[in-house]
């Protein structure tokens, strides 16, 4: 079936440094959503894209969805304390309702 | 801003016993969702809702699971018979429309332990 393949698994930065991340697929996706997950809470959507060649932001974090429509990339930048979590990226599987998520990239933040 | 809300946020059942996780999913979306992620790992699809259905399932969602919006504004899932590998926490979504072009927001999920 359909996957989402996140890298890198985890990261470990210092609080300032930008922070970029991936997600790729062997199929096309028309639609990439981003969240991230705080411990003990929910997936929490950061963007959504939906054009191929899109690049969106929403603050210090930028998505873009990639021309092949088979990848993505969420940069952060100047990274903070609070940005520490899991960043899945997900997407519907073909037009209908079902969501694929990433295994998550995990961000640690150093003090 | 309107959230998904789920109760209880932790329940402890003994494996064979049956459980109702329930959600309010934020008031004028239509579409309703639940998830499932085990420890570490990733969330998994189990079952989309509109219109009083089932509009898709994943191979997870089996004949122990059940979903149902017994009013205006809950919406459960009711799990049979427990075994200890449904042990996860469980995310209840909604959205206004079903599409792609809708995005889910997710409740804070329920943590499920069977002993």
């Amino acid at each position: 079936g359909q996957q989402l393949n996140q890298s890198p698994q985890s990261m470990f930065i210092q609080e300032g440094e930008d922070v970029s991340m991936n997600c790729t697929s062997s199929s096309i996706f028309n639609t990439w959503l981003w969240y991230k997950q705080d411990p003990g809470e929910g997936p929490v959507l950061l963007i959504a894209l939906y054009k191929a060649g899109e690049l969106t932001s929403n603050g210090r974090l930028t998505a873009q969805f990639g021309i092949t429509r088979k990848d993505s990339f969420l940069n952060i930048s100047a990274s903070i304390p609070s940005d520490v979590g899991i960043y899945f990226c997900a997407g519907p599987k073909n037009r209908d309702d079902k969501i694929i998520f990433g295994k998550g990239t995990r961000l640690h933040i150093l003090p | 801003e309107p959230e998904v809300t789920q109760t209880p946020s932790h329940q402890v059942t003994q494996m064979g016993q049956e459980v109702i996780l329930r959600c309010v999913p934020i008031s004028n979306h239509l579409y309703f969702y639940w998830y499932r992620q085990i420890l570490g790992q990733k969330v998994e699809f189990l079952v989309s809702f509109y219109n009083n259905e089932i509009s898709e399932k994943s191979e997870i969602f089996d004949d122990q699971f059940s979903v149902e919006r017994p009013d205006g504004s809950n919406f459960t899932l009711k799990i049979r018979s427990t075994k200890l590998e449904d042990s996860a926490m469980y995310f209840c979504a909604s959205s206004v429309g079903g599409t792609a072009n809708q995005p889910q927001h997710f409740g804070d999920g329920t943590r499920l332990s069977i002993l």
